[in-house]
């Protein structure tokens, strides 16, 4: 079974500033997914970023960017320029390829992010 | 701008009663997801549809909680009788089998007294 390992419970960033949030995997899969979810105190899961692991490129998503390492099973969330509306609780989220009955995610236990202004 | 929807938004109730949470997904979509989220377990699934048949509710308690699709606009997720552990946000989200990814609806915040 795959788990999904964020060890740092919380993190704290200056605005304006760049901050990167760790996330582990475990897998024997050699294809999935990889995604950071952002949970605002509104509640919303909010898909930030999304990796294919078949991609050696890492993704990009204007402020977000993540730091994905495969023989590490290390996939990190990088946010450049903090802004005071990326204070939230951040999922990573791991997925396998194949579509059926494992379609699930399977979610580390999120770190929240502090935005001091 | 599609989106999940699920009401209510959110749910007190006392032990012992029946709860129903709804959920509609994206207009098209053909998986729905349901989670639930505790401080002490995170994220779980419950249970999984595609194409409004059940994949996967090996997360679920069988003995009092139910999962349906009556039509493919609407996902039910009930529970009878409810108990104080059942309290949580459960959420619902939808997909495309064959992409990766689900979007998630505001979630169901239940408080069972």
């Amino acid at each position: 079974a795959q788990t999904v390992t964020q060890s740092q419970p919380e993190m704290s960033v200056q605005e304006a500033e760049t901050v990167t949030l760790s996330c582990t995997y475990d897998t024997s899969e050699s294809d999935y997914y990889l995604f950071w979810y952002k949970q605002p105190p509104s509640r919303q899961m909010i898909l930030v970023i999304r990796q294919e692991a078949y991609k050696q490129q890492n993704a990009t998503e204007n402020r977000f960017s993540v730091n994905f390492q495969k023989a590490a099973k290390s996939f990190s969330l990088k946010i450049s320029d903090s802004q005071l509306g990326d204070a939230a609780m951040y999922f990573c989220a791991y997925r396998t390829l194949y579509t059926g009955a494992n379609s699930k995610l399977t979610f580390g236990k999120g770190i929240t992010l502090s935005v001091r202004p | 701008d599609a989106r999940v929807t699920q009401t209510p938004r959110d749910k007190v109730t006392e032990m012992g009663q029946e709860v129903t949470m709804r959920c509609q997904p994206i207009l098209g979509h053909n998986t729905v997801f349901w989670y639930r989220q505790t401080m002490m377990q995170g994220l779980e699934l419950l249970a999984y549809f595609r194409n409004r048949a059940p994949l996967d509710d090996s997360g679920m308690p069988k003995d009092r909680f139910s999962a349906e699709m009556p039509d493919a606009t609407l996902a039910t997720l009930k529970i009878q009788p409810s108990e104080p552990r059942d309290s949580a946000v459960y959420f619902c989200a939808s997909g495309f089998s064959g992409t990766d990814t689900q979007y998630f609806g505001p979630g169901t915040r239940l408080t069972v007294l």
